[in-house]
Formats: structure tokens, sequence, C-alpha cells
């Protein structure tokens, strides 16, 4: 079965530290993957998304992720973490059967705290 | 160009009663997802719809269930209401296009049930 598993629940780094979150996968075939950000009292947006190509994805507000298929993983970084940043951060692959999908299975979240 | 708009925001309703939440998805998008967030659950994937057709359905039961109109609105509708139905219900819409999978989440409709 489909399944996306992010192993830090809470994590806290500061202002102007990096950042990597993790996100392991499950899927039989070639994952269409996700990052999407929610702030509080918000819905959720996309932060970028990998479907094939280049590895190495770039994203929105400074973020990138990297696509490990020997490691069914799909990290998402950031080389110097703001204030504004915190928030809850969600893996997600599709569980479709093509990148058009509004099937998408996500993991439980990670809740960003940024230090002053 | 708006963005997808979940109406109400917020309500309360008592165990028994049905609820209907609506999704207006941004203008020329033509599919539809619904989801349910819960703190211990999680995100969990509803149902989608596309031209007035669900096209995925998630593992939820009956009580759950979801129309599009020919004009790409979608209202939910929850019968028999249950405290566990207490949740952040999050309509998401997105092009029919290749390639794309970029879902626009609106900011939901937070219901809560007493």
């Amino acid at each position: 079965a489909q399944s996306v598993t992010q192993p830090d629940i809470h994590i806290t780094v500061s202002e102007g530290a990096s950042l990597e979150l993790r996100c392991n996968y499950s899927y039989g075939a070639t994952p269409y993957l996700f990052w999407y950000v929610q702030s509080p009292g918000q819905g959720l947006q996309l932060l970028l998304k990998y479907f094939s190509g280049d590895t190495l994805v770039q994203g929105i507000k400074g973020f990138e992720a990297e696509f490990k298929r020997s490691q069914s993983s799909f990290n998402l970084r950031k080389p110097s973490v703001h204030w504004s940043d915190a928030a809850e951060y969600f893996c997600a692959v599709g569980a479709g059967s093509s990148s058009n999908t509004g099937k998408l299975i996500f993991g439980q979240g990670t809740t960003l705290q940024v230090k002053p | 160009k708006a963005g997808v708009t979940q109406t109400p925001r917020y309500l309360i309703k008592t165990r028994g009663q049905q609820v209907t939440l609506s999704c207006s998805p941004i203008s020329g998008h033509r599919s539809v997802s619904w989801y349910q967030q819960t703190p211990g659950q999680g995100l969990q994937f509803l149902f989608e719809y596309f031209s007035e057709t669900q096209r995925n359905k998630g593992n939820f039961p009956g009580r759950f269930s979801g129309r599009q109109f020919s004009n790409s609105r979608s209202e939910m509708n929850v019968s028999t209401l249950e405290l566990g139905d207490s949740a952040l219900y999050l309509c998401a819409s997105s092009l029919e296009a290749p390639n794309t999978g970029e879902l626009f989440f609106g900011e939901g409709s937070r219901l809560t049930v007493l």
C-alpha cells in the first residue's frame, strides 16, 4: 500500500540555520512527490513537486528537495531558515495513475519552530 | 485570480445532524478534491470530482458524499454527524492537464460536532 512517513513530528531550528525535513515513501511505481506547507488557520500551499527528470528540484521560498529512489526519500531542505518559515510541512505522494490526480497521500506532517 | 473559496469557514453542529460544505474552485479548474484533516489522522483523502463525475474515492463511510456541478463548484455532505467528524475539511482544485499535479487548497471549513 502507498504510504508516506515523516519521521520528525516536531523540529526546532535557529533563525539562519539550515533545515532538512525528512520524508520516506512507499509506492510501487514512479512516484509523483510533493511538499506542501500549512500556516496556522490556512490551507496548504505547494512548495515544490517532483515528477521526473532532475532529482534535485527547486521550489518557492528558497526550498529545494532531492529525490533518492534508492532510499525512497524526498527530503526538503533550506540553507537558511527565516522566522516566517515556522509552519507545518507535509510530504505527499500522488496516488493516482497519472500526475494530474487529485488524490494525494500525505505524511503526518512536521511542525517547524524557528528560534530567534 | 481568485483562489479556492470554501464556505462556511466555521460551523458547529450536534450529533445526528447533517452538514453541507461548499467549494468554489479556481476559475478554469475542473477537478475538485476533498480532504479531512484531524490531529489524530492527519490529512485524509475523501473524494475527487472531475466533470461532475467522481473519479477517486477514499476510505470513508457512506455518510460522506459529494457532488460537482456543471460550473465545477462542489459540495460535500456528511449525514448523521458523529463526534469524530469534527475536523477541518479542505477542498482543493486543479487543472486537468498533464504533469501539473498541483493542488490549490482553500482555507477549509472547520466543523465542530457537539
